[in-house]
């Protein structure tokens, strides 16, 4: 089974600023086979990015994925306050799917 | 729009079983996969099987094998989650979400939950 690692755990900045999130997996993911989800609290998770840097529909142009490989990267340009929320990285290249412990993110 | 609606919070003793549904409007029923994924308090997330709606194929998570059932019904384009001999550590949020594949699949679409709680 693939393990995903997320760094760091929590991240706290302040509005406007950068935010990037990792997400390390124990076997390469041809095809770059990972995706990135938002969980606000209360809420189920909303998916972001797909092969590792495909947005979803709807998502705003400040949410980019990168990387390939076994190191992934979801960047947040320019952090808002309604970005608050848990990010979880998820593999799809071998059986089963697996989830990233995920990163808490945090307005400074 | 894509809508995913699950059954509402259950309560169960330990040793019980819990059947949890989720009806899809808004595409055809029968050209997606439906994941079930489940998030335990203060957890991260766990994929726990799939499920074909059109032939009704199923794979399953090694953690539940044994223990979990998925169905669907293409009348209603429902799909159930049942779990069986049921433990404290089963209590958590269960999740269906609408899969691009069987075994390679991302998750667009998911439904609002639904609380298993596990308790004497």
């Amino acid at each position: 089974e693939i393990v995903l690692t997320q760094s760091p755990g929590t991240l706290s900045l302040s509005p406007g600023e950068r935010a990037t999130l990792s997400c390390r997996a124990s076997q390469t993911l041809s095809s770059s086979y990972l995706a990135w989800y938002q969980q606000k609290p209360g809420q189920a998770p909303r998916l972001l990015i797909y092969y590792a840097s495909t947005r979803a529909p709807g998502i705003p142009a400040r949410f980019s994925g990168s990387g390939s490989g076994t190191e992934f990267t979801l960047t947040i340009s320019g952090l808002q306050s309604e970005d608050i929320a848990v990010y979880y990285c998820q593999q799809f290249n071998n059986w089963p799917p697996a989830f990233g412990q995920g990163t808490k993110v945090e307005i400074k | 729009q894509v809508q995913l609606v699950q059954s509402g919070a259950e309560v169960k003793k330990p040793g019980a079983s819990v059947k949890v549904s989720c009806r899809a409007s808004g595409y055809t029923f029968t050209n997606y996969y439906m994941h079930w994924v489940r998030q335990a308090p203060g957890q991260g997330l766990e994929w726990m099987g799939v499920i074909n709606p059109s032939g009704g194929t199923t794979g399953d998570a090694q953690n539940f094998q044994g223990r979990i059932t998925m169905t669907r019904d293409t009348s209603t384009s429902t799909v159930y989650m049942e779990l069986t001999s049921l433990r404290s550590e089963d209590t958590a949020v269960y999740y269906c979400a609408r899969g691009q594949g069987y075994t390679s699949s991302w998750f667009d679409n998911w439904g609002q939950g639904t609380l298993v709680t596990v308790s004497s």
